[in-house]
């Protein structure tokens, strides 16, 4: 099973909501990922966690907040977000964070 | 800084003809490279991972090769089913483990 899960597949949110995005992987994978994808471009690193450690951050902007409860588990945390921050929010996981990467189906985020 | 360049941007293709993708590259040390496969609004799936020159790998219709510049992902007698837009991604050991460094893609078309 290659699979990764993300909730919700769509959120419409205004610039003063709080929300959260999940992510979840039964791989028995050790590094997970948060990727922000616009239209015709490739995915964008935000962050890594590594064995449950945050061992990347892209330099994201602090109204995303990252968070791994547990090595299954990842969540983004939104507060305050921009209409520029409307995109494809994708998750991955990966057995070692230098095997290849395995994502989710991706979180349509749109922010009004 | 690792680069990645794929070409052409965009490939169309009638069911049938066979076809190549381009991938070039330049990394400090490569540590893999990396294929996936991404259809509208969807997160990218695996197809391969290539480590040294000369390695190659298949799967289907699709085989990719690797040399030490670049790699290429061969289409065979493509079907409407192969449309979708293919990423190359690379890992250095040059740079944290965890992060990819993507290429813009190629759309394929394929045209029954």
């Amino acid at each position: 099973d290659t699979e990764v899960t993300q909730t919700p597949k769509h959120l419409v949110m205004g610039m003063t909501n709080k929300k959260s995005l999940k992510c979840e992987q039964h791989m028995g994978h050790r590094a997970m990922y948060w990727y922000k994808q616009k239209a015709k471009k490739p995915p964008e690193l935000m962050f890594v966690y590594s064995y449950e450690k945050l061992s990347i951050n892209e330099s994201v902007p602090s109204r995303f907040s990252p968070e791994c409860p547990n090595s299954s588990l990842l969540n983004l945390h939104l507060h305050a977000l921009q209409p520029e921050d409307s995109a494809l929010y994708l998750c991955a996981s990966s057995q070692d964070p230098v095997d290849e990467q395995y994502f989710g189906p991706g979180t349509r985020l749109t922010v009004t | 800084e690792d680069q990645v360049t794929q070409s052409p941007e965009a490939l169309r293709l009638q069911e049938g003809e066979s076809s190549s993708l381009n991938c070039s590259y330049t990394v400090s040390g490569l540590r893999g490279l990396f294929w996936y496969r991404q259809d509208p609004g969807k997160g990218p799936e695996f197809l391969f991972t290539l480590y040294s020159a000369g390695e190659e790998k298949e799967k289907e219709r699709l085989k990719a090769t690797l040399t030490k510049k670049e790699s290429f992902l061969h289409i065979t007698a493509p079907k409407p089913e192969d449309s979708a837009t293919y990423l190359c991604a690379v890992r250095s050991f040059n740079t944290n483990a965890g992060k990819s460094t993507f290429g813009d893609g190629t759309t394929l078309t394929v045209k029954p």
